[in-house]
Formats: structure tokens, C-alpha cells, sequence
């Protein structure tokens, strides 16, 4: 069964600073990746999906993604993080065989001023 | 696009009560799938609607949960004889061929 892994559980990092968030995943088929993010209270906004094509995706706010099949990674960065970017993000996978998600446990990031 | 709408944002109710949330999907969309989210957790599948088929049920989802999408449009979550436990994010989100997931912002339930 496909797995998704978010080793940092909480990442503190300084305004302006760059930020990797990592996630790992488990496939043996094609794979199709996600990135949510999640503001307190809310639900989930897709911030990165990759289905095909370039390894390197990017979002409109400055967050990007590469997904390295060797590595199994799709790991999430951003050169110069705000305070607006202080929230839960999680990556997902959908299930093999099914429409269905399966969701990292998160990682929070806390912009510092 | 007016995006997943769910209701009630919140709803607070004494252990064995009957609640139901109910999901409105981004009308386009033909899948509507229920996650639960407990805290600290990223969200976990409860089930999943093609149009009005219900494709799959979690083992997450006890005799007590059930779900409808009687004409593949909006769906409702009903939770009978609630629990201490059952207390979490509800989480709707809608799909379609080739589209991600577009999430609700829940609807946060609180079991006293």
C-alpha cells in the first residue's frame, strides 16, 4: 500500500528565510503528487499538484516542488518565506487503484518576525 | 466557481445524539469523497461518491456513520448514537477526471 511520510512534524523558520518542507512517498506505479495547505480552522487548499511532465512545479505564491522518482521525493520549498505563509501542509497521494487520498501527517511552519 | 461548501461550520452535541453535516461539491465535479481530520493528523478517508454510487467505505467507518448522495449533487454524513471519540474535522472535498481534490472548510464537531 502506498505510503506518505512528512518526517518534520514542525519547521520554525525566520521571515525572508528559505524553507524545505520534506515529504517521501511510496509507489510502485505511476504517481500523481500533492501539496495542501491548511490555515487554522479551515479546510484544504491545493497549493502543487504533479501529474506529468516537468519534475519542477510551481504555485502563484512563490512555493515549488520537485519530484525526484529516484528518491521518492516531491519535497516543497519557497527561497524567502512571509508571515502569511504560517500554516499546515500536507502532501498526498492518491491511493493506488482508487480515487482516494492518502495524506502525509502535516508539517507546520511557523514564519518567525 | 463557488468552490466545496459544507455545513454547519461547527456543531456541538451530547454524547448519543444524531448529527448530520452535509456537503455541497463544485457542481462540475462527479466524485465527492468525506475525510476525517483528528488533530495533529492530515486527514483520513472515510468514503467516497461517483455521482450517486457510494464506491467505498473506509474501515474507519463504524455501523453508526452513513452517507448519502441520493442525486449525485450535495451528500450528507450522518453520525448516530455519537461518541466521545467521534469528535473531530469533517472534511468534504469534490473531484473529477484528471482534477485534484477542492476541499470544504469542514465542519468542526465537538461531542460533550
Amino acid at each position: 500500500a502506498q505510503s506518505v511520510t512528512q518526517l518534520d512534524s514542525q519547521v520554525p523558520v525566520f521571515e525572508e528565510a528559505p524553507v524545505e518542507l520534506r515529504c517521501n512517498y511510496s509507489s510502485s506505479v505511476s504517481v500523481y503528487l500533492f501539496w495542501y495547505v491548511q490555515y487554522p480552522n479551515q479546510g484544504l487548499q491545493l497549493l502543487l499538484k504533479y501529474l506529468s511532465g516537468s519534475t519542477l512545479v510551481e504555485s502563484i505564491n512563490g512555493f515549488e516542488a520537485e519530484f525526484n522518482k529516484s528518491q521518492t521525493s516531491f519535497h516543497l520549498r519557497k527561497p524567502s518565506v512571509h508571515i502569511s505563509d504560517t500554516a499546515e501542509y500536507f502532501c498526498a497521494v492518491p491511493q493506488e487503484g482508487t480515487y482516494k487520498y492518502i495524506f502525509g501527517t502535516g508539517t507546520r511552519l511557523k514564519v518567525l518576525a | 466557481d463557488t468552490g466545496v461548501s459544507q455545513n454547519p461550520r461547527h456543531k456541538i452535541t451530547k454524547r448519543g445524539q444524531n448529527v448530520t453535516f452535509r456537503c455541497d461539491p463544485i457542481s462540475e465535479h462527479n466524485r465527492l469523497y468525506w475525510y476525517r481530520q483528528t488533530l495533529g493528523q492530515g486527514p483520513e478517508f472515510l468514503t467516497y461518491f461517483q455521482n450517486e454510487a457510494q464506491l467505498e467505505k473506509s474501515r474507519l467507518l463504524s455501523d453508526r456513520f452513513s452517507a448519502e448522495r441520493p442525486k449525485g449533487s450535495f451528500s450528507t454524513l450522518e453520525i448516530q448514537r455519537t461518541e466521545q471519540g467521534d469528535s473531530a474535522m469533517y472534511l468534504c472535498a469534490s473531484g473529477g477526471d484528471n482534477q485534484p481534490q477542492h476541499f470544504g472548510d469542514g465542519t468542526r464537531l465537538s461531542i460533550l
